[in-house]
């Protein structure tokens, strides 16, 4: 069975600073891993996924995700965020269960000027 | 282009009645999802189907049904409203090929049962 945490329903970050969500996994099997966004409103857009090869996944409006199996965390960055990243974001991993993905809980991404 | 919808955006019902929620796709997709997304809850599983006269059971299936008569619709339906179904619902797509590949989803349909 799979699982996914989202260490932190809210975070708050300032203008040009890094944005760091946290994102832990459980997996019986090599995991697919990927990152949600949602803006207000709206449905689930994929900002990136890591399936195999280099840990290192970048992903679109300047995010990016290193996937750490010794970790088993798949934490999502931006070196600087703009206010325009305010939307909650989804941790999302797909392993033994088919085509179905397990999504974690969100974490609120709060931009302040 | 293609895309996913739902119909209808917004709803009210009452307790007991019949509701159902339209999803229609054009990517050609075989994979068909619904999601309900309540706070604190993320998204959770009701049904899925991977192609046609195919549908699954998924982690909170109880009071919900679908089927799935052609490629492009996934079709919700509550047979009974309640009022713990007031929830925000999404439909998702995905190719058939590899866990890999990424779902697509709707805009949602925000619905409330009084």
């Amino acid at each position: 069975a799979q699982s996914v945490t989202q260490l932190g329903s809210h975070v708050s970050v300032s203008e040009g600073a890094l944005v760091l969500l946290r994102c832990n996994y459980s997996s019986s099997v090599p995991p697919y891993l990927f990152w949600y966004v949602q803006y207000p409103n709206q449905g689930l857009q994929l900002l990136l996924k890591y399936t195999t090869g280099a840990t290192l996944v970048k992903g679109i409006n300047g995010f990016e995700a290193e996937f750490k199996k010794s970790e088993t965390s798949f934490h999502l960055t931006k070196p600087s965020a703009h206010m325009s990243d305010a939307a909650e974001y989804f941790c999302a991993v797909t392993g033994t269960g088919g085509f179905k993905t397990i999504f974690g809980a969100g974490t609120r991404l709060f931009v302040k000027a | 282009d293609a895309e996913i919808t739902q119909s209808p955006r917004h709803k009210i019902t009452e307790t007991g009645r019949q509701v159902t929620l339209a999803c229609h796709q054009t990517w050609n997709h075989n994979n068909m999802f619904w999601y309900r997304q309540d706070l604190g809850h993320g998204l959770r599983l009701i049904h899925y189907s991977y192609g046609v006269h195919d549908t699954n059971k998924g982690e909170v299936s109880d009071g919900y049904s679908v089927s799935r008569s052609n490629t492009e619709d996934l079709p919700l339906t509550l047979e009974s409203a309640a009022s713990s179904q007031t929830s925000v619902y999404f439909c998702a797509s995905s190719e058939r090929a590899g866990r890999f590949n990424e779902q697509f989803f709707g805009p949602g349909t925000r619905l409330t049962v009084l």
